[in-house]
């Protein structure tokens, strides 16, 4: 696609529950990052893939968060047993490789009550 | 470990006037720096970015930047602002070499125009 998207735009869930959130990535791009937009902390890596593979989860706060990516293209997150300190915008970034420039998508605004 | 610090928090100027928003970094070597711009309810837009190569730097919007390694700043400008540029602003550094390349951002800079 012509950028990266992301989905959903917003998410209001109640504590306890699962959420997924989805990134698409812009067509070819190999890199792909998530990161955590919170009140007064600003962004916060959270997960690097290359391909498939994520050789750097070291931002991930919590076992509670996973992320994979299949086809070297669409990734998931997904936040287990949602806690209200998850409440943020999470926002996907795309590159075309390692050190290059980092484009985002709009982000997923994710509230939890 | 890498940090940017952008010690302004909020701006308020007046339409036409110039800007200049401060972003200071700590990296060990010569890192990439981006700045990029976040309106209410948006993603971040890329305004500029430093590699390598001349210092000054022009991007998108009028907006130029300034890397300065004996300061390790890398300030952002714009001669005359427009009231569509009220939004907020965040510096970012990326490590020049192997690893994740994951970016290190600012607190952000929140910018209001006065018409």
């Amino acid at each position: 696609g012509a950028g990266v998207s992301q989905s959903p735009s917003n998410k209001v869930t109640e504590k306890g529950k699962d959420v997924e959130l989805r990134c698409d990535p812009i067509s070819g791009h190999t890199a792909l990052y998530w990161y955590r937009q919170s009140l007064g902390q600003g962004l916060e890596f959270l997960i690097y893939f290359q391909g498939n593979s994520a050789p750097d989860k070291s931002g991930l706060p919590s076992d509670r968060f996973s992320a994979e990516r299949t086809g070297g293209s669409v990734s998931t997150l997904t936040i287990q047993r949602t806690q209200q300190e998850d409440s943020a915008v999470y926002l996907c970034a795309s590159t075309g490789g390692p050190g290059e420039t980092q484009y985002f998508g709009p982000g997923t605004r994710l509230l939890v009550l | 470990a890498q940090s940017v610090t952008q010690p302004d928090i909020h701006i308020t100027v007046s339409e036409g006037a110039s800007l200049e928003l401060r972003c200071n970094y700590s990296y060990g070597a010569t890192p990439y720096l981006f700045w990029y711009v976040q309106s209410p309810g948006q993603g971040l837009q890329l305004l500029l970015k430093y590699f390598s190569g001349d210092t000054l730097v022009q991007g998108i919007k009028g907006f130029e930047a300034e890397f300065k390694r004996s300061q390790s700043s890398f300030n952002l400008r714009k001669p005359s602002v427009h009231w569509s540029d009220a939004a907020e602003y965040f510096c970012a550094v990326g490590p020049a070499g192997a690893g994740s390349y994951q970016l290190t951002f600012g607190k952000g800079t929140k910018l209001s125009v006065i018409p």
